[in-house]
């Protein structure tokens, strides 16, 4: 079974800071690993998605690596602003199958 | 459409009655999921519909919990005798199974309260 673990729960950084999150899943059989973000009281916004032969996916400020043997993902976000501020959350898909998330990792920015 | 699109935004029910909620998937894309999300918790998987194929109702709580798909698009996720821990907000998801990304894109969500 899929477990994936995002680690830090939460995380509050100073504006301009560059940071890190972390994603870990536990069967490295994935098809792909997305990244969404989810601002409170509204639905998930698609950020960046990196297919299983993929190392990294880059949009702005964002860039993800994914490192597939070690069962692991980061999401880089550079000179972080407020508007950051949401929670993060990464799933894995293997093949035709479910998404399956972490808890996330509520995110703030500090002005 | 442009986006998946959830109907009703947002519905208060009372403790028994049954409740049917709306996805509009984007236009074609064969995969569906159902997911909701109690207050302050992650995505808790419900069901996955994928094209023609049986759907994977590992997720739905009890039986209770029902959804279908009519004609490959819109589905609808029924909840019979509303119980008070079935309120959360119950988000669609819809991707492509075409060759290349299949990015998830995610509905605003349906907040269901059952009071």
């Amino acid at each position: 079974k899929q477990e994936v673990t995002q680690i830090p729960a939460a995380l509050s950084v100073p504006e301009g800071e560059n940071l890190v999150l972390n994603c870990s899943f536990t069967d490295s059989a994935i098809y792909n690993l997305q990244w969404f973000r989810q601002d409170p009281g509204k639905g998930l916004t698609s950020l960046l998605l990196i297919q299983s032969s993929q190392r990294e996916q880059t949009s702005g400020r964002l860039n993800a690596s994914l490192d597939k043997s070690s069962g692991r993902s980061t999401l880089y976000i550079a000179a972080s602003q407020p508007g950051d501020s949401a929670t993060y959350l990464c799933a894995v898909r293997k093949g035709a199958q479910k998404l399956v998330f972490g808890q996330g990792t509520r995110l703030t920015i500090n002005p | 459409g442009a986006g998946v699109s959830q109907s009703p935004s947002n519905k208060v029910t009372e403790k028994g009655k049954d409740v049917e909620l709306r996805c509009d998937p984007i236009s074609g894309h064969t995969a569906l999921y159902w997911y909701r999300q109690s207050l302050g918790q992650g995505l808790e998987f419900l069901i996955y519909f994928q094209g023609n194929s049986a759907p994977d109702k590992s997720g739905l709580p009890s039986d209770r919990f029902s959804a279908e798909r009519t004609g490959g698009s819109v589905s609808t996720l029924t909840i019979q005798r509303t119980q008070q821990e079935d309120s959360a907000v119950y988000l669609c998801a819809s991707s492509s199974t075409q060759t290349g990304t299949r990015s998830a894109f995610f509905g605003q969500g349906t907040r269901l309260t059952v009071v």
